[in-house]
């Protein structure tokens, strides 16, 4: 079946320890997100990628990082130098480069990693 | 700076009631507005508005947007258990990014 996954489900981190969520989708979509929600928030992106290779940052990047090598995968690492990375993470893919989203409403989700800081 | 504003944040209904989710947004270049259910984890794709006073509509809910006014309503009527969740308005607008707004949690009670 086609979809994204998203690994680990559930994580718990010390202060000053980076963590990477992985994020892998086996639609050949073109672009993929990031997203972060608080609870009782909406979603707020914190980096995109149209192509492999390249990324953007959204509203929220400071404190994380990503790499795009492949078009199948698009890991986040949450640094350190994020000062309150309690959240759940989201992450996303659409057919075309960004527009298709729009256009169509295609924007598919994974299930999500709930990252803990203790 | 794009802004989508949800209302109510929340709201409480019994089983057989008619509720009407509120979305109001504030972007440069509106390209659309969408609508998605998220249950426990990942948001599902539920309606996509592109023309005002053009109904959507998929069993129970209908949705529809005034691109004067600029806001979308969700209409979910004879609600079940099972609409339970968090509803998230996003709009599309310029850069093609989508801007979400902050849900709304309904809980439906038998």
């Amino acid at each position: 079946d086609g979809g994204i996954t998203q690994s680990p489900k559930y994580l718990f981190r010390k202060e000053g320890q980076n963590v990477t969520l992985s994020c892998e989708q086996n639609l050949n979509h073109d672009a993929m997100y990031w997203y972060r929600q608080d609870p009782g928030q909406g979603l707020r992106l914190i980096y995109y990628s149209q192509i492999v290779n390249d990324f953007q940052k959204g509203d929220i990047a400071e404190g994380y990082s990503v790499s795009r090598e492949k078009k199948e995968s698009f890991p986040l690492t949450v640094t350190s130098a994020q000062k309150n990375p309690t959240a759940f993470y989201l992450c996303a893919s659409s057919i075309d480069r960004g527009r298709a989203q729009v256009r169509t409403g295609e924007l598919f989700f994974g299930e999500g990693s709930r990252l803990t800081v203790l | 700076e794009d802004k989508v504003v949800q209302s109510p944040l929340s709201l409480v209904v019994h089983e057989g009631d008619t509720v009407t989710l509120n979305c109001s947004y504030e972007v440069t270049n509106f390209r659309s507005l969408l609508w998605y259910k998220q249950e426990k984890k990942a948001p599902t794709f539920l309606f996509m508005l592109t023309s005002s006073g053009i109904e959507k509509k998929s069993g129970r809910l209908s949705s529809i947007l005034d691109k004067k006014e600029l806001f979308s309503i969700l209409n979910i009527t004879a609600t079940q258990t099972g609409d339970s969740a968090v509803y998230l308005c996003a709009v599309g607008a310029s850069g093609n990014m989508l801007t979400f707004g902050g849900g709304t949690r309904l809980m439906v009670k038998p």
